[in-house]
């Protein structure tokens, strides 16, 4: 069966500081992955996805920015965090052959 | 304009008895699908129930079940028999055919508390 792992589960960041989140899917290949951002009490926003290794389409300006290694692994950055890129991250896939996106644990990233 | 709305912020049902949250869709798109996610206070979102729009027949998946209205645009989600654990955020999704990302759009979600 399929498992989507998301590291680290909590995080607190000074303003100004870079970031790394890291995601992996695990009993798949080739998935749709997709990071999304969830502030306080509301509903997700879609950040980045991809469709395969090197593939990023950016569905928001802002200063984060993803990569896509390995088949599995889809990593979020930044260089210089902001106030307001505090939020609950959330890793998702899909399989090509389906619609639904399944989601990791998430992260809670709070920026000080 | 709000491709996803959930109107009710927040709801009670007693234990073991039938609760209903309402999600309204706008879409031109024909080809479109919907979802149902739960959001436990752990925050991870657990996928409940899908509808496609070419769907004949409603969705149902155990105790759920999506009540697909394609001509009032609603597709709303019933929970028969509440149990205590279903106390979470649900949140309505759609995810529309003429996009190629299959990115999903959420509305603000809705609050549900069980009572015992």
């Amino acid at each position: 069966s399929q498992t989507i792992h998301q590291w680290p589960a909590t995080l607190v960041q000074p303003v100004g500081s870079p970031l790394s989140l890291e995601c992996t899917v695990e009993g798949t290949s080739n998935p749709n992955l997709y990071w999304y951002r969830q502030a306080a009490g509301r509903g997700l926003q879609l950040l980045f996805y991809s469709v395969g290794i090197g593939q990023i389409s950016s569905e928001v300006p802002q200063n984060l920015s993803a990569s896509r290694p390995q088949d599995r692994q889809f990593i979020l950055s930044s260089k210089k965090l902001l106030l307001s890129d505090s939020g609950f991250y959330l890793c998702a896939w899909r399989a090509s052959s389906t619609d639904t996106q399944y989601f990791g644990p998430g992260t809670r990233l709070t920026v000080l | 304009a709000q491709k996803i709305t959930q109107t009710q912020p927040g709801m009670f049902v007693q234990e073991k008895e039938a609760v209903t949250l309402d999600c309204t869709y706008d879409t031109s798109d024909p080809s479109y699908g919907l979802f149902w996610y739960k959001q436990p206070s752990s925050g991870e979102m657990i996928f409940l129930i899908y509808q496609g729009s070419y769907d004949q027949q409603n969705a149902t998946e155990g105790r759920y079940s999506l009540n697909f209205q394609k001509a009032r645009k609603s597709a709303n989600l019933v929970i028969s028999a509440s149990q205590l654990g279903d106390s979470a955020m649900y949140f309505c999704a759609m995810r529309e055919g003429r996009d190629s990302s299959y990115k999903l759009i959420f509305g603000s979600g809705t609050r549900l508390l069980v009572r015992p």
